[in-house]
């Protein structure tokens, strides 16, 4: 049983590169979530989708795009990658039946934009 | 807009010893709440949750949670605490599904044992 899982662990960009964060989840959860973590700043709501086929944004969306084409994928997008977006990157995922508050999370995606 | 203050930003207590960690939420109506843990290099995994009901909940590895309404705070317990215990602890609000069911974290409190 993988629960969430994300890829890659690690990246190095330069400012301007694009890039996708995979995120899959084989529970058969409705709700998909992307934060981001930075120091002294918690958790911040980038993208989340309620199903397939709908997505919204979050708190911090600016530069990032998602996309929900199956139940189990969710990427995120960096469209032109900035020193900003340098952060640890979380997916969640969790059934619609926990109120899509209770959240598996993957074990995250470190990103560094030079 | 709703809000979450852990004001602890680092803890340290001895092995054995009783924990407090502290959170105070901001929610217009009745919230969802939630204490999520974060080990080095992992992502979070859910300690606890209060829906409704009793204001007392109890979690995974030992902790426990009081809902206080007219204090706004949900502060995590555990009574003795384990060397592996030390980690990152979140608290988070939520409104009712179907409303505003996006999760707004706390900064974290930093959570050392000594040994």
């Amino acid at each position: 049983n993988a629960g969430v899982t994300q890829t890659p662990k690690f990246q190095v960009l330069k400012t301007g590169q694009s890039m996708t964060l995979q995120c899959a989840q084989d529970m058969n959860h409705e709700y998909m979530s992307w934060y981001r973590q930075d120091p002294g700043m918690g958790l911040r709501l980038i993208h989340y989708s309620v199903g397939a086929g709908i997505t919204d944004q979050g708190e911090v969306p600016n530069g990032y795009n998602v996309s929900r084409s199956t139940t189990e994928d969710f990427p995120l997008r960096l469209l032109s990658a900035a020193p900003s977006q340098t952060s640890v990157y979380f997916c969640a995922s969790s059934p619609r039946d926990s109120g899509a508050n209770v959240l598996t999370f993957g074990a995250g995606s470190r990103l560094t934009v030079l | 807009a709703q809000s979450v203050t852990q004001p602890d930003i680092h803890i340290t207590v001895s092995e054995g010893a009783s924990l407090e960690l502290r959170c105070n939420y901001s929610y217009g109506a009745t919230p969802y709440l939630f204490w999520y843990v974060q080990s080095p290099g992992q992502g979070l995994q859910l300690l606890l949750k209060y829906f409704s009901g009793d204001t007392l909940v109890q979690g995974i590895k030992g902790f426990e949670a009081e809902f206080k309404r007219s204090q706004s705070s949900f502060n995590l317990r555990k009574p003795s605490v384990h060397w592996s215990d030390a980690a990152e602890y979140f608290c988070a609000v939520s409104g009712r599904y179907g409303t505003a069911s996006k999760l707004t974290f706390g900064t974290g409190t930093r959570l050392q044992v000594t040994l």
